[in-house]
């Protein structure tokens, strides 16, 4: 298995420019995880779905972002405009989604780090 | 989801047990203590998680108190690769899937040579 792949692994930008990053989760995997990492802020979960469906999309910052999965082996988090603050690590992690063992063990993408010029 | 306190930072010697301790006094019955870390550079790694007995795998131990407010992941024979950050979560477990981890601060885990 080649676990989660993200794309692109680093993308450089200027301000106002559209960014498409993309994952394809594990096959199998029925939920799929948004995070973003800084270091101000550390690791936080922008949005999950469950069987291609958003669950809760509370964490993301504003509407600026967006997220779909058309499958159940690709998602993308789209930016648009892009700024600044902006720049961060974007992982994607997946799940199984069922039982105890598999709803909250996720398994992450090597993340995509984007800076936004 | 119950709060979880860990140590900003620690050291331990190439060779010894690392033991990283967690506390999460007010953890509910059905919530249950992952612990995963993150290589630097690398996306979060699972680890292990238990909701009241000890459990071991191939990579850790993790003892959970009695009454369950605090825990201790255990490296037995930790190498200069697990030096990282280590999160310890507490979560629910449902029965409906899924639903999102929140990773605090962590600890900062160094072996030193």
């Amino acid at each position: 298995d080649a676990g989660v792949i993200q794309s692109p692994r680093h993308e450089v930008t200027e301000m106002g420019q559209e960014v498409t990053l993309r994952c394809k989760p594990i096959s199998g995997h029925n939920s799929l995880f948004w995070y973003r990492q800084t270091m101000m802020r550390g690791l936080e979960l922008l949005i999950y779905f469950n069987n291609n469906v958003p669950i809760d999309d509370s964490g993301m910052p504003e509407d600026r972002f967006s997220a779909k999965m058309p499958n159940a082996s690709f998602s993308t988090l789209k930016i648009q405009p892009s700024e600044p603050r902006d720049s961060a690590v974007y992982f994607c992690a997946s799940s199984t989604g069922q039982g105890v063992s598999g709803a909250n063990v996720l398994t992450f993408g090597a993340g995509s780090r984007l800076t936004v010029l | 989801d119950a709060k979880t306190t860990q140590p900003t930072s620690m050291d331990c010697a190439e060779g010894r047990a690392a033991n990283l301790p967690c506390n999460h006094s007010t953890i509910s019955g059905n919530e249950y203590v992952y612990w995963y870390r993150q290589i630097h550079s690398q996306g979060p790694q699972y680890i292990i998680h238990g909701l009241k007995n000890n459990e071991t795998n191939e990579m850790a131990s993790l003892i959970i108190t009695e009454d369950r407010k605090s825990s201790t992941l255990i490296l037995p024979h930790a190498t200069l690769r697990d030096t990282a950050v280590y999160y310890c979560i507490v979560r629910p477990y449902s029965g409906g899937g899924a639903d999102g981890l929140t990773f605090g601060k962590g600890t900062h885990l160094i072996i030193q040579p």
